[in-house]
């Protein structure tokens, strides 16, 4: 069964902080995704990357990053924790030649404060 | 740029009975995909159903089904035979087709409460 892995489920950092969540899949995607989900916003997407070292601003890039220096992980970065980046916050990846489906990771819920 | 709305934050519906979602959109272009996706509890974000645009025929999987009417814009999900583990968040999605645009637009969400 294909996977999508986010290291963790829940995290409370403080402000400030460098923060990394990491995110592995196991289907040999191209492409990866980051996706922010808040209540009465639905999800919005943060970053995604075609290809390894390849990356592209999605529609709230502000106040992150992202590295994909391997094919199966992606990682999202808070350069600079702040309490409004409280959230969920979502991976997905895709086969680009199998059709338009994403197969999401269960997320993660991190806390700033 | 695509837009998806869902103007129903909450519904709710009885155990057996059917209950329909609704969702509209905004595109300027002609070859698109439509999905319905559902986030229980467990927040595990699960394909519901997809509809591809130049399809006439409305997709169906087991209790659910879409009206998909193109020329209105409008992609709303039917479930059937409601069951208890249907309580969950439902996203309706949009992704344009072909190219390398391949970035899933979502609507805000509506949380729907299955009662027994």
């Amino acid at each position: 069964d294909v996977k999508v892995t986010q290291s963790s489920r829940y995290l409370v950092k403080r402000t400030g902080e460098k923060v990394f969540l990491e995110c592995v899949q196991d289907m040999d995607h191209e492409n990866m995704f980051w996706y922010r989900q808040d209540p009465g916003l639905g999800l919005r997407l943060i970053y995604f990357s075609y290809d390894v070292k390849m990356k592209e601003k999605g529609d709230i890039p502000e106040g992150y990053s992202v590295s994909r220096e391997k094919k199966e992980r992606f990682s999202l970065i808070l350069e600079s924790a702040s309490t409004n980046q409280t959230s969920m916050y979502l991976c997905a990846s895709r086969y680009p030649d199998r059709g338009p489906g994403y197969t999401f990771g269960s997320g993660t819920r991190l806390t700033v404060v | 740029a695509q837009t998806v709305t869902q103007s129903q934050p909450e519904m709710s519906v009885q155990e057996a009975e059917t209950v329909t979602l609704s969702c509209t959109y905004d595109t300027s272009e002609n070859n698109y995909y439509l999905f319905w996706y559902k986030q229980p509890p467990s927040r595990q974000m699960i394909l519901v159903i997809r509809q591809e645009a130049y399809k006439q025929q409305n997709a169906t999987e087991n209790r659910f089904s879409v009206n998909f009417q193109k020329a209105a814009k409008s992609f709303s999900l039917k479930i059937s035979d409601s069951q208890l583990g249907d309580t969950a968040m439902y996203f309706c999605a949009f992704m344009i087709g072909g190219g390398s645009n391949y970035k899933l637009t979502f609507g805000k969400g509506t949380l729907l409460t299955v009662n027994p």
